[in-house]
């Protein structure tokens, strides 16, 4: 079964650094690949999606994240981090085309220095 | 534009008691999922539809039922609730089977 992995619980960075979020999959062929974004009390927005091709995806809000196959990643970037940007960030697999195969990993809190 | 709307808010129940979340999405998709999310563990999924008149488990269904209404609606009934079940929890919607992709803002729910 597959499985993500988001090593950073809680991440902080001063307004107008760069950002990575990091994730890692583990699943046997390629999987489709999503991160959302949680704001504090609403539900989930989808910044972006992988399933095939061009392995660097862009996203809403200026938002972009890189398939590396060899290194089972698919890590969130922006280049400067807006203090609108501090939320909970989940990122999730699919293997397959079944609901009950969409994994989310447990999250990243971003937090945002003035 | 509401998307998938979420009733209620919150809600506190007594253990034993029964209720239902309701949710409805107005953007025409074929899929809805119930999810909740408790801390340090992400979303997990605990009912899916695929399409009307279809419902299938999903990670943890346990002390769950659904019901699609519809193809707007999507409910989640507690039969007997249980301390264990105090959580968020999310519906979502998405045309593609599978990709949730819409979410609803959450129900809070606090089982005494």
């Amino acid at each position: 079964a597959q499985s993500v992995t988001q090593p950073d619980i809680h991440i902080t960075v001063s307004e107008g650094a760069s950002l990575e979020l990091r994730c890692n999959y583990s699943y046997g062929a390629t999987p489709y690949l999503f991160w959302y974004v949680q704001s504090p009390g609403q539900g989930l927005q989808l910044l972006l999606k992988y399933f095939s091709g061009d392995t660097l995806v862009q996203g809403i809000k200026g938002f972009e994240a890189e398939f590396k196959r060899s290194q089972s990643s698919f890590n969130l970037r922006k280049p400067s981090v807006h203090w609108s940007d501090a939320a909970e960030y989940f990122c999730a697999v699919v293997a397959g085309n079944y609901g009950q195969n969409f994994v989310f990993g447990p999250g990243t809190r971003l937090s945002v220095l003035p | 534009n509401a998307g998938v709307t979420q009733t209620p808010k919150f809600q506190v129940l007594k253990t034993g008691q029964s209720m239902t979340l309701q949710c409805a999405q107005d953007m025409n998709h074929n899929s809805m999922y119930w999810y909740r999310q408790d801390p340090g563990m992400g979303l997990r999924l605990i009912y899916y539809s695929a399409s009307e008149g279809t419902t299938d488990k999903g990670e943890v269904p346990n002390g769950y039922n659904v019901s699609r209404l519809n193809k707007r609606e999507f409910s989640l009934r507690l039969e007997s609730a249980a301390p264990s079940q105090t959580s968020v929890y999310f519906c979502a919607s998405s045309q593609e089977e599978g990709q949730p992709q819409h979410f609803g803002d959450g129900t809070r729910l606090s089982i005494l």
